[in-house]
């Protein structure tokens, strides 16, 4: 069935380090992907998201780019803040006859000063 | 514009208790409607969902039940907590089964002492 794998936390990094958190899927066709993001104590926000293949999605500096040749959605920004601590989750729209969106299991960031 | 409001924030209650958490959606109708558990440091765990009035799918057989009495409210209910029962819970919506993701809640904090 449709599926997301994302890459295991938690991930530590100081502050204005490079930011990679990896996310693949299982997927019938080239559905739409998502980040979502959840700060403390919050729900969660929709980060960016990218519809179709070669998409990038950008938003507060970071960015993914849609691959269907590697199934592949992974999240970047190229100087972090201590403000980005938070947990990341990659997530596919509902597929099929689901009505459900499958999210990964997230990624916690913390960002020292 | 739509918005989704949850409510409270917080909440401790004794073991044995009732439970009540209420969501409601504006802006929109019949959305498709989730409650999310996400115990701390976990991922999210999908209790239930609903896709019109008086239609409920339970995802998890457990202490809760939910309802959906009106077409953009969404109801969390327990007869009895139990100290498991602790946890984030987390409403959202939905434009049904579209590209579109979701739009979560700000959460409840709920605490059974």
């Amino acid at each position: 069935g449709d599926s997301v794998t994302q890459m295991e936390g938690p991930v530590t990094l100081s502050e204005e380090a490079f930011l990679t958190i990896n996310c693949t899927y299982t997927a019938t066709g080239y559905p739409s992907l998502f980040w979502y993001v959840q700060y403390p104590g919050e729900g969660l926000q929709l980060l960016l998201k990218a519809t179709k293949a070669d998409d990038k999605g950008s938003n507060k500096g970071f960015e993914a780019t849609y691959r269907k040749e590697t199934t592949s959605f992974h999240l970047e920004k190229g100087s972090v803040q201590v403000s980005d601590s938070a947990v990341y989750f990659c997530a596919l729209p509902p597929q099929g006859g689901s009505e459900k969106l499958v999210f990964g299991k997230g990624t916690k960031l913390t960002v020292n000063p | 514009s739509q918005t989704i409001h949850q409510w409270p924030a917080t909440l401790v209650q004794p073991v044995g208790s009732p439970l009540s958490l209420e969501c409601t959606v504006e802006g929109t109708s019949n959305p498709n409607l989730y409650w999310y558990r996400q115990a701390a440091g976990r991922g999210l765990q999908l209790l239930f969902y609903s896709v019109g009035i008086g239609q409920i799918s339970s995802e998890v057989p457990q202490n809760l039940s939910a309802s959906r009495p009106q077409d953009r409210q969404f109801i969390l209910s327990s007869k009895k907590l139990l100290l498991s029962d602790s946890s984030f819970y987390l409403c959202a919506w939905s434009e049904g089964r579209t590209n579109y993701g979701y739009t979560f809640g700000s959460g409840t904090r709920l605490t059974v002492v």
